[in-house]
């Protein structure tokens, strides 16, 4: 079956440092790739999102490009701020369209100052 | 903006109690969910409805049960609280058009 596989955390960077969260998956067909946050006390918002292989998201200065080869989604971003500091979840959406997502286990960034 | 609402943010109950969770979303989304979030086990599906009535078994179903009598309102119910079901619960909503997930802020139930 379909899963999601994401780095263990905690991750813990100094502000402006460069951020990548790994995340790989395992699918059959064409799956769709996202990125949730959750912020402290909050629920879990899209951060970003691809469609298709070679597509690359981009949102508040994440990225990530969905590789098709490496069956992978990693998120960089160049220069972490304290505000960044959150739960990262990478997820993925299979072929039906029920809207159903497989979620990874979520990435605990810390950012200091 | 697409609001997925949770009718408590903090909720505590005893063991043994029936438990009703409240979700409600205002954009006309025909699926919606339910998850548990566990540290160290990121979300984990306990139902999903496709429409008023219909509901599917996620990967967790066992202690809870969910009704879907409008569109808009999907409610979790823990039959019995155990003090295993001490969780964050988070619904959500999908949008196809958007082709994302919408979710609400969660509730933090405790079981005692």
């Amino acid at each position: 079956g379909n899963s999601v596989t994401q780095m263990e955390g905690p991750v813990t960077l100094s502000e402006e440092a460069f951020l990548t969260i790994n995340c790989t998956y395992t699918a059959t067909g064409y799956p769709s790739l996202f990125w949730y946050v959750q912020y402290p006390g909050e629920g879990l918002q899209l951060l970003l999102k691809a469609t298709k292989a070679d597509d690359k998201g981009s949102n508040k200065g994440f990225e990530a490009t969905y590789r098709k080869e490496t069956t992978s989604f990693h998120l960089e971003k160049g220069s972490v701020q304290v505000s960044d500091s959150a739960v990262y979840f990478c997820a993925l959406h299979g072929s039906s369209n029920t809207g159903k997502l497989i979620f990874g286990q979520g990435t605990t960034l810390q950012v200091k100052p | 903006d697409v609001k997925v609402t949770q009718s408590s943010r903090y909720l505590v109950k005893r063991t043994g109690e029936k438990v009703f969770l409240e979700c409600v979303q205002d954009m006309d989304h025909e699926n919606m969910f339910w998850y548990r979030q566990d540290p160290g086990l990121g979300l984990r599906l306990i139902y999903f409805s496709y429409d008023v009535k219909m509901k599917e078994k996620g990967d967790i179903p066992e202690g809870y049960s969910v009704s879907r009598e409008k569109k808009e309102r999907f409610s979790l119910i823990l039959e019995s609280a155990s003090t295993n079901q001490t969780s964050m619960y988070l619904c959500a909503s999908w949008g196809a058009h958007e082709y994302e997930q919408y979710f609400g802020p969660g509730t933090r139930l405790t079981v005692t």
